[in-house]
C-alpha cells in the first residue's frame, strides 16, 4: 500500500544543535512532497514543498529538505535549532491517490528542544 | 483575504448529539477537504469535494456527512456523535493547477463525552 512513514515519533535536541527529521514514502512515481509544522494548539503551517527540479529545497524558518529518489526519502534539516522550533512536524505526500488530489500524512514527529 | 476559516474553534458534545462544522474559503479554489487529526496518526482524509456539487469519501468517512453548499463553503456533519469522533478537524482547500498544495484552516477541536 502507498504510505508515508515518519520513523521517529519523538526527538529531543539541544538548542543550537543540528536537526534531521526523516520521512519515507512508498510510491512508484515522483510525488509532491511537503513538510508542515504544528505548534501546540495551532493549525498547520507549510515549511517547504518539492514538486520538481533542484532536489534541495529551502523553506521558512531556516529549514531545508532534500528529496532522494533512490531512497524514497524527503528528510527535513536545520543546522541550528532554536527553542521556538519545538513543535510537531508532519511530512505529507500528494499524488498517492491521484483522483482525490488529497495529501497523505505521516504520523508526525514531536520535537523537543533542550536549553 | 481570510484564506480558510472554520467555525467553531472548540465544541463539546454529548454522545448522540449532532452538529455541523463549517468551513469557508475565499481563494476561489475548486477542491476542498476535511481531515481529522488524532495523536500518533497524523491527518486522515474524511471527505473531499473536487468541485461545487460533488463530494467523495476519503479514508475514514463513517459517521460523517458533508455538503458542498457552493464554491466557498464545505460543511461536515456529525449526525450522532460518538466518543471515537473526539478529534481535531481541519478543513483545507486546494490551489488549482497541477500541484497538491493545500491551504488549511485553523482547526476545530471537538470533544464527545
Amino acid at each position: 500500500a502507498q504510505s508515508v512513514t515518519q520513523p521517529d515519533i519523538h526527538i529531543t535536541v539541544s538548542e543550537g544543535a543540528s536537526l534531521e527529521l526523516r520521512c519515507n514514502y512508498s510510491y512508484g512515481a515522483t510525488p509532491y512532497l511537503f513538510w508542515y509544522v504544528q505548534s501546540p494548539g495551532q493549525g498547520l503551517q507549510l515549511l517547504l514543498k518539492y514538486f520538481s527540479g533542484d532536489t534541495l529545497v529551502q523553506g521558512i524558518k531556516g529549514f531545508e529538505a532534500e528529496f532522494k529518489r533512490s531512497q524514497s526519502s524527503f528528510n527535513l534539516r536545520k543546522p541550528s535549532v532554536h527553542w521556538s522550533d519545538a513543535a510537531e512536524y508532519f511530512c505529507a505526500v500528494g499524488g498517492l491517490h491521484t483522483g482525490r488530489r488529497a495529501l497523505t500524512f505521516g504520523s508526525g514527529t514531536r520535537l523537543q528542544v533542550q536549553p | 483575504n481570510a484564506g480558510v476559516t472554520q467555525t467553531p474553534k472548540f465544541q463539546v458534545l454529548k454522545t448522540g448529539q449532532s452538529m455541523t462544522l463549517q468551513c469557508a474559503q475565499d481563494m476561489n479554489h475548486n477542491s476542498m477537504y476535511w481531515y481529522r487529526q488524532d495523536p500518533g496518526m497524523g491527518l486522515r482524509l474524511i471527505y473531499y469535494s473536487a468541485s461545487e456539487g460533488t463530494t467523495d469519501k476519503g479514508e475514514v468517512p463513517n459517521g460523517y456527512n458533508v455538503s458542498r453548499l457552493n464554491k466557498r463553503e464545505f460543511s461536515l456533519r456529525l449526525e450522532s456523535a460518538a466518543p471515537s469522533q473526539t478529534s481535531v478537524y481541519f478543513c483545507a482547500s486546494l490551489q488549482d493547477g497541477s500541484s497538491y498544495e493545500q491551504y488549511f484552516g485553523p482547526g476545530t477541536r471537538l470533544t464527545v463525552t
